[in-house]
């Protein structure tokens, strides 16, 4: 049973140039969540997808960030141009999402984002 | 303003011990609490709680649920070096579906 899978794993890119990272959540599941996880920060929720549609951006930091949910069974999330502070790990979480008491979120092993 | 916040921010034990970490919350809208695990990757799932004083275990992890006083605690009873890991506690609210993550602990089980 394959889980949410991200890639790249890891991405090392000098500020200004523009980074991709991508998403693939588990089959079956409506929503797709973004995350960015800091030791200084902890783990923020950048944005939410429910049914391909994005329904909360309010995390994301600035317009240097953007996110696409073209299909069901794929996610980006783009930074133009990147900064030296977007460094952290992001990860991508996704779950099902209806009417009851919230299913747990599955989440990606997570993109390792250095930017020098 | 909606917010999760767990204590202590890190604890070291020794193996054999037991250990108690502690999530509180105000979150409007509460729908369910819910406890992970993150060693050195993805954070994995634990627990779901949805109603107070009834506890979920799972080998020597417990937890509980208290909506009258918002709060949940996770226990680890025996620790082993195994349980060395960040402990991060969320609640899922229904109004946006959105899940709110405390900052978590950082649990040090030393041999």
């Amino acid at each position: 049973d394959a889980g949410v899978i991200q890639s790249p794993r890891h991405e090392v890119t000098e500020m200004g140039q523009e980074v991709t990272l991508r998403c693939k959540p588990i089959s079956g599941h409506n929503s797709l969540f973004w995350y960015r996880q800091t030791m200084m920060r902890g783990l923020e929720l950048l944005i939410y997808f429910n049914n391909n549609v994005p329904i909360d951006d309010s995390g994301m930091p600035e317009d240097r960030f953007s996110a696409k949910m073209p299909n069901a069974s794929f996610s980006t999330l783009k930074i133009q141009p990147s900064e030296p502070r977007d460094s952290a790990v992001y990860f991508c979480a996704s779950s099902v999402l209806g009417q009851g008491p919230g299913q747990p979120q599955h989440f990606g092993d997570g993109t390792r984002l250095s930017i020098l | 303003e909606d917010k999760v916040v767990q204590s202590p921010l890190s604890l070291v034990v020794h193996e054999g011990d037991t250990v108690t970490l502690n999530c509180s919350y105000e979150v409007t809208n509460f729908r369910s609490l819910l406890w992970y695990k993150q060693e050195k990757k993805a954070p994995t799932f634990l627990f779901m709680l949805t109603s107070s004083g009834i506890e979920k275990k799972s080998g020597r992890l417990s937890s509980i649920l208290d909506k009258k006083e918002l709060f949940s605690i996770l226990n680890i009873t025996a620790t082993q070096t195994g349980d060395s890991a960040i402990y991060l506690c969320a609640v899922f609210e229904y109004n946006f579906n959105k899940f709110y993550f405390g900052s978590g602990t950082k649990l040090n089980v030393k041999p």
